[in-house]
């Protein structure tokens, strides 16, 4: 069965500087989908990036990117310039594309604070 | 576009008392999740639907709870009887569909959060 670590329950950055947030995942497929989901404060998960394990090059939304290493199965998020906007629960999870149900794993979160 | 709604947004009740949950999906979504997010944990999918069939319920403790998408449209979630470790924010969340290897994005709800006293 799969599943997705998160080691880090939670993180500060200051203001415009750049914070990782890491995740590990276990799976023995070849084919799936990871992502990074954003949880503010009671507010609705949304989602900020994703990355196709078939593709090498990692996925970069604006100041989002990520570091994936399939053969380490790890996917960090880095968010470049950190915003007060950008506190929240960061969730990573994964998504398998071989045949079957396709349901979602996710992990237990990382909560960001933004330092003004 | 209406983004998936929820209702109602907070509830509490005692143990042993029953709880229904509803949400309406994105339209023409065919896919339906129901999550549960205990404080503190990510969230756990409970069941999904393909329009109006149960596609997994595995993680659906089908002893007190229920799940139904009649029309293949909106979907009630119902707990019977409550336990106090029910108390979690139930999430429903819609994409277009899932029974393709092709991404399809998940759009979540706001959530009904559940106290159970």
């Amino acid at each position: 069965a799969q599943t997705v670590t998160q080691s880090q329950p939670e993180m500060s950055v200051q203001e415009a500087e750049t914070v990782t947030l890491s995740c590990t995942y276990d799976t023995s497929e070849s084919d799936y989908y990871l992502f990074w989901y954003k949880q503010p404060p009671s507010r609705q998960m949304i989602l900020v990036i994703r990355q196709e394990a078939y593709k090498q090059q990692n996925a970069t939304e604006n100041r989002f990117s990520v570091n994936f290493q399939k053969a380490a199965k790890s996917f960090s998020l880095k968010i470049s310039d950190s915003q007060l906007g950008d506190a929240a629960m960061y969730f990573c999870a994964y998504r398998s594309s071989e045949s079957g149900t396709y349901k979602y794993i996710f992990g237990t979160g990382t909560r960001l604070k933004v330092l003004a | 576009e209406a983004g998936v709604a929820q209702s109602p947004r907070y509830k509490i009740i005692e143990k042993r008392q029953s709880v229904a949950f509803w949400c309406n999906p994105i339209s023409g979504h065919a896919t339906l999740y129901w999550y549960q997010q205990i404080l503190g944990q990510g969230p756990k999918l409970l069941i999904q639907f393909q329009n109006n069939g149960v596609v997994d319920d595995s993680q659906l403790p089908k002893d007190r709870f229920s799940a139904e998408r009649l029309k293949g449209v909106d979907s009630t979630l119902k707990i019977q009887p409550a336990k106090l470790e029910d108390s979690a924010v139930y999430l429903c969340a819609s994409s277009l569909r899932i029974l393709s290897s092709s991404y399809n994005e998940q759009f979540f709800g706001p959530g009904t959060r559940l106290t159970v006293l």
